[in-house]
């Protein structure tokens, strides 16, 4: 099966910083890759999500890259705010078929004022 | 409200009980998907549906867990004989699979089990 690993476990960075969270996949036939947001108590949210026929996704301050090649995606964050803090969750999927999603363990992601 | 609900938000309930959680996904989605979280890790999947036909169970579902979808609307999951290990977060999720952007979950606001 698929095994999605995500690094760092935690982050901090000063407002206005960057931040960039790795995730990485085992298996050739994923070919979706969302991300999400999980406030303190909240349910997971998507925030932005990139399928397997592009390299990179902009959305505002929020952008995703993808290596096919390498199996990685990675999520960039730029100037970030305070309300960026909160645990990402990146996940890989199969598409169409409806398969399972496999989350990575996740990032809390700290914004210090 | 449109999204995904879930009902109940918390249950208490002792050990070697059964508990059984409904989810309501968002209208006319034919995907649902029950995940179980703990404190500081990702969703864990345990099973999906498309429409009534449950398709898929995670190899860590025991046979003490059960889910159905009769009618292709809201899914309830049941866990009978509940353990302390039990305990977690319990996330539903739909998804439409016939439109461009197919497969983007939406998540329900879980349901909080505590096993005493």
């Amino acid at each position: 099966g698929e095994n999605v690993e995500q690094h760092p476990s935690t982050l901090s960075v000063q407002e206005g910083d960057s931040a960039v969270i790795k995730c990485t996949y085992s298996d050739s036939a994923s070919n979706y890759f969302p991300w999400y947001k999980q406030e303190l108590g909240k349910r997971p949210q998507l925030i932005i999500d990139i399928r397997s026929n592009v390299g990179e996704k902009k959305d505002q301050r929020i952008a995703v890259t993808l290596n096919k090649t390498a199996k990685h995606f990675s999520l960039h964050i730029t100037e970030t705010q305070p309300e960026d803090s909160a645990v990402y969750f990146c996940a890989a999927n199969q598409g169409n078929t409806g398969n399972q999603f496999y989350f990575g363990t996740g990032t809390s992601l700290t914004v210090i004022p | 409200d449109t999204g995904v609900s879930q009902d109940p938000r918390h249950k208490i309930t002792k050990r070697g009980q059964n508990v059984t959680f409904r989810c309501d996904p968002i209208s006319e989605h034919n995907r649902l998907y029950w995940y179980r979280q703990t404190l500081g890790q990702g969703p864990e999947f345990l099973t999906y549906f498309q429409n009534e036909a449950q398709l898929e169970k995670s190899r860590l579902l025991s046979d003490r867990f059960s889910a159905e979808r009769p009618k292709g609307s809201f899914s309830t999951l049941e866990i009978q004989r509940t353990e302390q290990g039990d305990s977690a977060m319990y996330l539903c999720a739909s998804s439409l699979s016939m439109t461009p952007a197919y497969n983007e979950q939406f998540f329900g606001p879980g349901t909080r089990l505590t096993v005493l």
